[in-house]
């Protein structure tokens, strides 16, 4: 099944807002909705927000995510320099398989 | 506090086998569906396959089909990857995870090179 699709990169200001899209299809984003996940190189994968849109305990409530029919955003709020690294989106498809998106890499100017 | 904890991993010629484990400590494995996910050196995460709760269907990517096998011992709440086989190609860190409620192992490398 084709990935999802995620622009390679975003550029934000300090304590500026960013928000990250995710598009998919009918099988999988738009079937159970996706997964966010923060990845530091060298660390693993870190969720921050279920198909449902809730954030796991632990996750500061700047990120927040959503989801308007086959498209997932992630939405990062109060830019930190730690927030600099790569976002991936997934979503379970129906055709039976995990998709990720290529990913995301956040600058932080 | 729930933890993933990988085993496994290193170089291997192409042909070679290998075989990675997991075991789940704070949580049941049989409660969730549980996969590997594979990051090859400069690229991104890429899913390899898929054991739902039961055991009783497993899902695998086109490229790993036939030569990877994806399984679990209820009694060691583990999961492991049988990978048979392998390529240059199949060159990345993998990890084992829970994708749908985020719990994910540290990784473990796998070289395969001549």
């Amino acid at each position: 099944q084709a990935g999802l699709t995620q622009p390679p990169s975003v550029s934000k200001g300090l304590r500026q807002t960013a928000t990250l899209t995710c598009t998919g299809n009918t099988n999988n984003v738009g079937y159970q909705g996706a997964v966010w996940l923060q990845h530091h190189q060298g660390h693993p994968p870190k969720v921050l927000s279920l198909r449902n849109n809730k954030r796991p305990s632990g996750i500061s409530e700047r990120f927040s995510a959503s989801r308007s029919g086959n498209t997932a955003s992630l939405t990062i709020t109060g830019l930190q320099p730690e927030d600099e690294t790569d976002y991936y989106c997934s979503a379970w498809d129906r055709v039976g398989g995990w998709v990720f998106g290529g990913g995301t890499k956040l600058t932080v100017l | 506090e729930e933890q993933v904890v990988q085993s496994g991993g290193g170089l291997v010629q192409p042909g070679e086998s290998l075989r990675l484990s997991c075991v789940l400590s704070g949580f049941t494995s049989t409660n969730f569906w549980m996969s590997w996910v594979r990051q090859a050196p400069g690229k991104g995460l890429e899913w390899v396959a898929t054991l739902n709760e039961d055991g009783s269907a497993k899902f695998y990517v086109d490229s790993v089909k036939g030569r990877f096998t994806i399984s679990r011992d209820t009694a060691r709440n583990s999961l492991y990857l049988q990978m048979n086989s392998l390529r240059v190609e199949d060159t990345a860190v993998y990890y084992c995870a829970t994708v749908a409620e985020g719990y994910w192992g540290r990784g473990t490398l796998v070289t395969v090179s001549s």
